[in-house]
């Protein structure tokens, strides 16, 4: 079956650039994306890319794909404290199936 | 601004009764799912639809029940709580076919004593 992995833990510097990465099994997926979660809170949607696409910058935020790892990272630039959260990597082969979540990255940002 | 919302946000409740958590959205979307999260730890799917009168198991399995009468309601149903169902419940809404992100509620944190 579909199966997306992350690692559990990521801690940086304030204004340094985090990094948090992702892989993926299923090479029919259609989109990737990104959740954020903050604490006590649902999963809110911080970026996607389609799976023709290598690169996606939004503001801060620069989302790398290598579909031939079937490899996914998110790149935060000049981490802010708010960034504190988990993030979510998932992937979707598109239709009425359905998403596969990752086991989420917690990022710990130091001031 | 979604508008996907679960009720209650926190219930601390005693074994053997009966909880129902609701989710509603005022979005039209046909699909709607339920995932659980324990602390520090992924995402399950547990119960999804794609419509009135559809609802399927999903990947983890649970003793809960899900209804799915009205486009707009969803709601989860436990018979008779017990400890390990202590967790938090995520509902999740998305839209038609093609890229669609999943819009979810504040989430429901359950503990049973």
């Amino acid at each position: 079956g579909e199966d997306v992995e992350q690692s559990l833990f990521l801690s940086v510097r304030e204004g340094d650039s985090s990094v948090i990465n992702c892989t993926y099994t299923d090479s029919s997926s259609t989109y990737l994306y990104w959740y954020k979660q903050e604490p006590g809170a649902g999963l809110q949607l911080l970026t996607y890319i389609f799976s023709n696409m290598d690169m996606k910058q939004d503001q801060r935020l620069t989302v790398l794909l290598n579909k031939k790892d079937k490899h996914l990272s998110l790149r935060i630039a000049d981490t802010q404290t708010g960034d504190s959260a988990i993030y979510f990597c998932a992937e979707d082969p598109g239709g009425y199936q359905k998403v596969t979540f990752g086991i989420g990255t917690k990022l710990q940002v130091i001031p | 601004e979604a508008d996907i919302y679960q009720t209650p946000r926190y219930l601390v409740i005693g074994t053997g009764k009966k909880i129902t958590l609701e989710c509603s959205q005022t979005m039209g979307h046909d699909k709607m799912y339920w995932y659980q999260q324990d602390p520090g730890m992924e995402l399950h799917l547990i119960h999804y639809s794609y419509g009135v009168n559809s609802t399927e198991k999903g990947d983890l399995s649970s003793e809960s029940t899900v209804s799915r009468i009205r486009t707009e309601h969803f709601p989860l149903t436990l018979e008779s709580a017990r400890p390990s169902h202590t967790s938090q419940y995520l509902c999740a809404t998305r839209g038609g076919s093609g890229n669609t992100e999943a819009f979810f509620g504040q989430g429901t944190r359950l503990t049973v004593v």
